[in-house]
Parts: structure tokens; C-alpha cells; sequence
């Protein structure tokens, strides 16, 4: 199993360019988050899914967006990328609520938006 | 609402130095979860423990211990005779079951110094 997969895992964007994020879990897990990482901050959830074809909000969701059309992948998208969006970002999956089992994170993606 | 403090930014400590990485939470919930996480130099996340609000034995697995103590809301992290390889960021999460969203802290960096 290769667990939770990312892609790309580096992109540089100028300001305005978009692009998609894409998650990839083959562990046949409901739920799944986007997560960004910010020096000094932790994680921050943008949002999540708690299966196919459902998207919710999580704590910073503005500029991003979000699609699971399969239950193995969860994309997530930058429509107008704004320096602000630099970040890392973590995708997670988890079989249930991250309560009842942990949640299992891809290496991460590091954006740069210039 | 929900928070997790790590106050410990930055700790370093020699080689076989015992150091305890504090967390803090904040929730109204009665029922809820607590985890922690490290975070290596390459930068993904690995799973340390989970413990719901129920169980406040505990837990010792090899030289990692974790004090949950709902009477002061912390759940600290103990490194006994640390090593090299402990250098991390460590983070602490909380979750209320409310659609599996982890509540990260800000995380606390970790040298271990030979």
C-alpha cells in the first residue's frame, strides 16, 4: 500500500496562476482533509471530506476549493493563487471521525506563490 | 471553541537529557481526543498516540511517556534519555468529533543535541 500520496510535491505559481492539489489514499478511508502548514502556526484544516461526492469547511477556507468525485482522491484547487497561499500542505485520510482513529497524512506539498 | 496551547516553542537539550514537551486544551466537550504527533527534519507527520477523554491512565511506550491530567486540561509528552534522533517539531491535536477536524497547536521544535 502506498498509503496517502500528494501531488506535485514542489510548484512555484506566479500571483493569479491556478492550480490543483491532488490527494490519493488507497486505504479505502471515508474522510479526508486538506491541512496547510504555516511557520509557528501548526495546521490549519481548509477542508474536508466525510465521503464521496461531500465537502465541508474547514477553518481557513477562502481562496481554495475542493472536489472528491472518488472516494481515493481528494483534489484541492487554487482558482487566483495569492502570495498569502504559500504554504505546506498536508493531505489526510482517516477510516472514520479523526476521533475514533488517527489520521494518516501525505508528505506534503510545498507552494510557492511569488 | 476549541484550542491547544504548546507554549514550548523551541527546547534543546543534550544527548540522554530527559524533556517534557507541554500541551494544553481547551474544549467544552465532554467527550473528545488528544494526540500527538512528530514532525522529523523531513517533514512528514508521524503518529505518536491517541487517548479519548475517558482514559486518563498513562501511557508508556518505550522511552516516550504521556501525563493526561483532565483536572489542569493537559496532555504533556516525556522523552526519557532522548536521542539524537528525537530532533522534531512535536505537535499536540484535539478532537470533539465534529466532522473529524484535528485542532492542531502551534507545535514545540526539539533539539537533541550529541
Amino acid at each position: 500500500n502506498a498509503g496517502v500520496t500528494q501531488t506535485p510535491k514542489f510548484r512555484v505559481l506566479k500571483t493569479g496562476q491556478s492550480m490543483t492539489l491532488l490527494c490519493a489514499q488507497d486505504m479505502n478511508h471515508e474522510y479526508m482533509y486538506w491541512y496547510r502548514q504555516d511557520p509557528g502556526m501548526g495546521l490549519r484544516l481548509i477542508h474536508y471530506s466525510v465521503g464521496e461526492g461531500t465537502t465541508a469547511k474547514g477553518e481557513v477556507p477562502d481562496g481554495y476549493n475542493v472536489s472528491r468525485l472518488k472516494k481515493q482522491n481528494f483534489l484541492l484547487g487554487l482558482e487566483s493563487a495569492a502570495p498569502s497561499q504559500t504554504s505546506v500542505y498536508f493531505c489526510a485520510s482517516s477510516p472514520r471521525e479523526a476521533g475514533s482513529y488517527e489520521q494518516y497524512f501525505g508528505p506534503g506539498t510545498r507552494l510557492t506563490v511569488t | 471553541a476549541q484550542k491547544v496551547t504548546q507554549a514550548q516553542t523551541e527546547i534543546s537539550v543534550v544527548e540522554k537529557e530527559d524533556v517534557t514537551l507541554d500541551c494544553v486544551y481547551e474544549t467544552r466537550d465532554t467527550t473528545y481526543y488528544l494526540f500527538w504527533y512528530k514532525q522529523p527534519p523531513s517533514g512528514e507527520l508521524v503518529f505518536l498516540i491517541r487517548r479519548n477523554s475517558f482514559d486518563e491512565q498513562n501511557e508508556i511506550s518505550g522511552r516516550y511517556s504521556w501525563n493526561f491530567q483532565k483536572s489542569t486540561s493537559s496532555f504533556n509528552f516525556t522523552i526519557t534519555a532522548s536521542q539524537v534522533v528525537d530532533s522534531a517539531v512535536y505537535f499536540c491535536a484535539l478532537s470533539v468529533n465534529q466532522g473529524g477536524k484535528l485542532i492542531f497547536g502551534q507545535g514545540t521544535e526539539l533539539s537533541v543535541k550529541p
